[in-house]
């Protein structure tokens, strides 16, 4: 049961785009399309910013996007500002002979320059 | 409005047990998957447990048999029975209702419960 693979920090200066990978297996990421990213800010719990890979809830800024391509998921944060600078989650539904539940990704700090 | 408020957390010994609860409001536990997930300080977010609308119940590698999640329908509370608690079981935990808007994301979460082991 491996979490996913996040690069560990990202940075980028207001006004720019960044990207964050999420690498799983066809167990997870490549299997279904319950993709979800999770952005947390220090002390606080986590906030749902994308799920099902690419759809946005309701309140959350169209500066976020996702995508997913074969076992790899991504994030994009599009015209950075500076209260974007915080953790970020991905997670996927997992099934596999011996596991159902979820999996989280490694984590990645976004740091707004 | 959804609103889960956790409790139970505190200092335990290890190998000794603890109880935490997840109040719900706002909408009813039993009718939706419900999850528990820690963060140990200073790391990243791990998935423990699931129990779906239907009873089933998963659990993480790390807990399975040591944790058992459930809930009480009448008072729309979720819990998490630890058991056999070990030092690396230190960690916040949070109760998250899983679906809502879609299948499978976490989409509400409280605000989290200490949980400390250690003698």
């Amino acid at each position: 049961q491996s979490a996913l693979t996040q690069p560990a920090s990202v940075s980028g200066s207001p006004g720019q785009s960044i990207t964050i990978s999420c690498t799983g297996t066809s167990s997870d990421v490549g299997g279904y399309n319950y993709v979800s990213w999770y952005q947390q800010h220090p002390g606080k719990a986590p906030k749902l910013m994308i799920y099902d890979v690419s759809n946005r809830p309701s309140g959350v800024s169209n500066r976020f996007s996702g995508s997913k391509s074969g076992n790899t998921a991504s994030l994009t944060i599009s015209g950075l500002q500076a209260e974007d600078e915080a953790d970020y989650y991905c997670s996927s539904y997992t099934s596999s002979s011996t596991l159902e539940g979820y999996v989280f990704g490694t984590g990645t700090k976004v740091t707004v320059l | 409005e959804v609103q889960l408020v956790e409790s139970g957390g505190g200092l335990i010994q290890p190998g000794g047990s603890l109880r935490l609860s997840c109040a719900a409001s706002g909408f009813t536990v039993s009718s939706n998957y419900m999850s528990w997930v820690r963060q140990a300080p200073g790391k990243g977010l791990e998935w423990v447990s699931v129990i779906y609308s239907g009873g089933s119940t998963y659990y993480a590698d790390s807990v399975k048999g040591r944790f058992t999640i459930s809930r009480d329908n009448s008072k729309n509370t979720l819990y998490l029975q630890m058991n056999s608690l070990r030092a690396e079981d230190t960690a916040v935990y949070y109760c998250a209702r899983v679906g809502g808007i879609a299948a499978h994301p976490f989409d509400y979460w409280g605000q989290g419960t200490l949980v400390t082991v250690s003698s």
